[in-house]
C-alpha cells in the first residue's frame, strides 16, 4: 500500500529566509505523481507544485521548488523569501497513475511565519 | 466558473440526525471526491466518483452514502450523525483521468460539520 509521511509537524521560518518542509513516500510503482497542497486558515486547498515521477527535473513554480529524489522516494518542498502569507498548512500527496481518483495525503506541516 | 462549491461551511447537527452536504462543480470534472480533515490524520478519503452513476468506497466510508446522478453534483449523506464525524469535510474534482496526465483536483472551501 502507498503512504505519504511528513515527519514535521511544525516548522517556523523568519520572514524573507528559505525553509524546505520534508516528505518521503512508499510506493512499488515506478510511474505516479507527486504533489504539495497548500491549506491557509481559510481552510481552501490550493496546489502548490506538482511532479510527475518519470521526469528527473525538479518541478519550480515561482519562489517553490521540489527535490525530488526518485531512489530514496523523497520529496521535499522548498519555498525561497518567505512571506507573511505562505503561513499556512502543507500537505504532501501522492496519486498513482491508474483509472481510479485515489489521492493519498500526508498528516501535513504547519509552517510559521516569524516577521 | 465557480469552481467546486461546497455548501455548508458550518453546520451543527445533534447525534442521530441525517443531513446532506452538498457539492458541485461547474468545470464538467469526471471524477469526484469527498475526503474529511482531522488534526494529525491529515485528508482521508471516504467516496469517490470516476464519473455519472458510478460511486465507490474509500478509505472511511462507514456512515456516510454518496450518489452521482449528475456530473455536476456529488452529495455527501451522513445517515445517522455520530461525534466521531466531527470534522472538517472537502469536496474536490478533477477532468480527466489520472492516467491521462497530472490533473490536479480542485478542492472545495470545506464544510466544518460538529455533532453534539
Amino acid at each position: 500500500a502507498q503512504t505519504v509521511t511528513q515527519s514535521q509537524p511544525e516548522m517556523s521560518v523568519q520572514e524573507a529566509e528559505t525553509v524546505t518542509l520534508s516528505c518521503t513516500y512508499d510506493t512499488s510503482e515506478s510511474d505516479y505523481y507527486l504533489f504539495w497542497y497548500k491549506q491557509p486558515p481559510s481552510r481552501q486547498m490550493i496546489l502548490v507544485i506538482r511532479q510527475e515521477a518519470y521526469k528527473q527535473q525538479n518541478a519550480t513554480e515561482n519562489r517553490f521548488s521540489v527535490n525530488f529524489q526518485k531512489a530514496a522516494k523523497s520529496f521535499s518542498l522548498k519555498i525561497s523569501d518567505s512571506q507573511l502569507g505562505d503561513a499556512a498548512m502543507y500537505f504532501c500527496a501522492y496519486r498513482r497513475i491508474n483509472r481510479d481518483d485515489k489521492i493519498i495525503f500526508g498528516k501535513g506541516t504547519r509552517l510559521h511565519i516569524l516577521p | 466558473n465557480a469552481g467546486v462549491t461546497q455548501t455548508p461551511k458550518f453546520q451543527v447537527l445533534k447525534t442521530g440526525q441525517s443531513m446532506t452536504l452538498q457539492c458541485a462543480q461547474d468545470m464538467n470534472h469526471e471524477y469526484m471526491s469527498w475526503y474529511r480533515q482531522d488534526p494529525g490524520m491529515g485528508l482521508r478519503l471516504i467516496h469517490y466518483s470516476v464519473g455519472a452513476g458510478i460511486t465507490d468506497q474509500g478509505e472511511v466510508p462507514n456512515g456516510y452514502n454518496v450518489s452521482r446522478s449528475t456530473t455536476e453534483d456529488f452529495p455527501l449523506r451522513l445517515l445517522s450523525a455520530a461525534p466521531s464525524q466531527t470534522s472538517v469535510y472537502f469536496c474536490a474534482s478533477s477532468k480527466y483521468p489520472p492516467d491521462r496526465g497530472d490533473q490536479p483536483q480542485h478542492f472545495g472551501d470545506g464544510t466544518r460539520l460538529s455533532i453534539l
